[in-house]
């Protein structure tokens, strides 16, 4: 089976804080994607990534930035944590060439107060 | 106009019954095309995939495809209570860089 894992369910930070989010898939996939999800405009793209050291900004990036520096492992980093970055995080990967059928982490819920 | 339309529901249907969920799309380019569907609290799990004009056919869900309508939805036959969820429509981007779009999610309740 396919494996996605998210190192936080919960998390609670303050406003300012530098916040990491880490994703790891053990599928040897090359894409790797974050979302948000907020009540009414489903999920969003901040950031995805197609290989190591690359990446492309989704539709929202303002306030966020990436890592992958390996293939298993996609890291999504807020610089300043802001209230209005409180979300439901998703992380998703896909094998290129496999029409990107996507699978997703159990997601990290983030509250910035 | 929203690249992927859903309509939120919730659409309620009683146990048993053909539940039929409805998605549009505006990129025309588009060719691959997908259902997830999310349990509250959890994440959303892929179900059906399609690339194809017509039917595909998997258990007690049928994927329909109309790329010159735009036009994608889900049939579930023999709804079963354990369907309720929210079912989301998602569509590849035509531009080449694996990009997914996703609708916003149609809410099923299945009644017993």
């Amino acid at each position: 089976d396919v494996k996605v894992t998210q190192s936080s369910r919960y998390l609670v930070k303050r406003t300012g804080e530098k916040v990491f989010l880490e994703c790891v898939q053990d599928m040897d996939h090359e894409n790797m994607f974050w979302y948000r999800q907020d009540p009414g405009l489903g999920l969003r793209l901040i950031y995805f990534s197609y290989d190591v050291k690359m990446k492309e900004k989704g539709d929202i990036p303002e306030g966020y930035s990436v890592s992958r520096e390996k293939k298993e492992r996609f890291s999504l980093i807020l610089e300043s944590a802001s209230t209005n970055q409180t979300s439901m995080y998703l992380c998703a990967s896909s094998s290129l060439g496999e029409a990107n059928e996507q699978f997703f982490g159990p997601g990290t819920r983030l509250t910035v107060l | 106009q929203k690249e992927v339309e859903q309509n939120s529901g919730p659409l309620s249907v009683p146990e048993g019954a053909i539940a039929s969920l409805n998605c549009t799309y505006s990129d025309r380019g588009s060719q691959s095309f997908f259902w997830y569907r999310q349990y509250s609290g959890k994440s959303p799990e892929l179900i059906m995939s399609i690339y194809s004009n017509g039917d595909k056919e998997d258990g007690r869900f049928t994927a329909q495809l109309n790329k010159a309508s735009q036009y994608v939805s889900l049939l579930i036959r023999d709804s079963q209570p354990s369907d309720s969820a929210t079912y989301l429509c998602a569509v590849e981007h035509s531009g080449g860089y694996q990009k997914v779009t996703f609708g916003t999610g149609t809410k099923l309740q299945v009644i017993p």
